[in-house]
């Protein structure tokens, strides 16, 4: 079983709009989870983590991702979609496989905001 | 601090030409990931190093790959022989510590075409 899960491939959101980019889990103990963003030509970017805490993070440029345990969730969401927030977003976790700890991304969802 | 730094950024071969591309990792980070990315497979680790050692090169996907890092603001990727399969695009990230609470930061990447 995937370690981490991004459901959508694509999502399209109007521009002001709430976001939501979704984000499941499957690792034993306690995850360490990412949200990383990709714009095109350039290198993953990193967003936010949750690590241990209040279960709503904040990020950069007005993201914020809940973490929620019952669910095996950890959502990206913004309140106001920018144009410029469109953009390639990979969800990541930290996960132990063949003996070693490893940092697992998502498949990732492409993020369209329409002006 | 000027960000992970990769060369080339691109880098176009013929089938059967060794490849080297090349990595600085940022000053006092002690992790070094590197990764491939293509359409097909997405966003794949290939080997990480914990100060300057490799750790786990499960992903290496075959013995033309090779991974060096002599000290700790320097490594290296080959490929040799190259095939035409290994284009992609191939980012190197560092981190403070392994695999732990602390994000990846992202190199800008080489796009690789081997014809």
């Amino acid at each position: 079983a995937q370690s981490v899960a991004q459901p959508e491939d694509q999502v399209n959101v109007a521009e002001g709009n709430p976001l939501t980019v979704k984000c499941t889990y499957s690792v034993s103990g306690n995850p360490y989870l990412f949200w990383y963003v990709q714009y095109p030509n350039r290198g993953l970017q990193f967003l936010l983590k949750y690590i241990t805490g209040d279960n709503l993070v904040k990020g950069s440029y007005g993201f914020e991702a809940e973490f929620n345990k019952s669910q095996t969730s950890f959502h990206l969401k913004k309140p106001s979609a920018l144009v410029s927030d469109s953009a390639l977003y990979f969800c990541a976790v930290r996960d132990y496989s063949g003996g070693y700890q490893k940092v697992t991304f998502g498949t990732g969802t492409k993020l369209q905001v329409i002006p | 601090d000027a960000g992970v730094i990769q060369s080339p950024r691109h880098e176009v071969t013929e089938m059967g030409q060794e490849v080297t591309l090349r990595c600085k990792p940022i000053s006092g980070h002690n992790s070094l990931f590197w990764y491939r990315q293509t359409m097909m497979r997405g966003l794949e680790l290939l080997i990480y190093f914990n100060n300057n050692v490799p750790i786990d090169d499960s992903g290496m996907p075959e013995d033309r790959f090779s991974a060096k890092m002599p000290n700790a603001s320097f490594s290296t990727l080959k490929i040799q022989p190259s095939e035409p399969r290994d284009s992609a695009v191939y980012f190197c990230a560092s981190s403070l510590t392994p695999l732990g609470a602390h994000e990846q930061y992202f190199g800008p990447g080489t796009r690789l075409t081997v014809t």
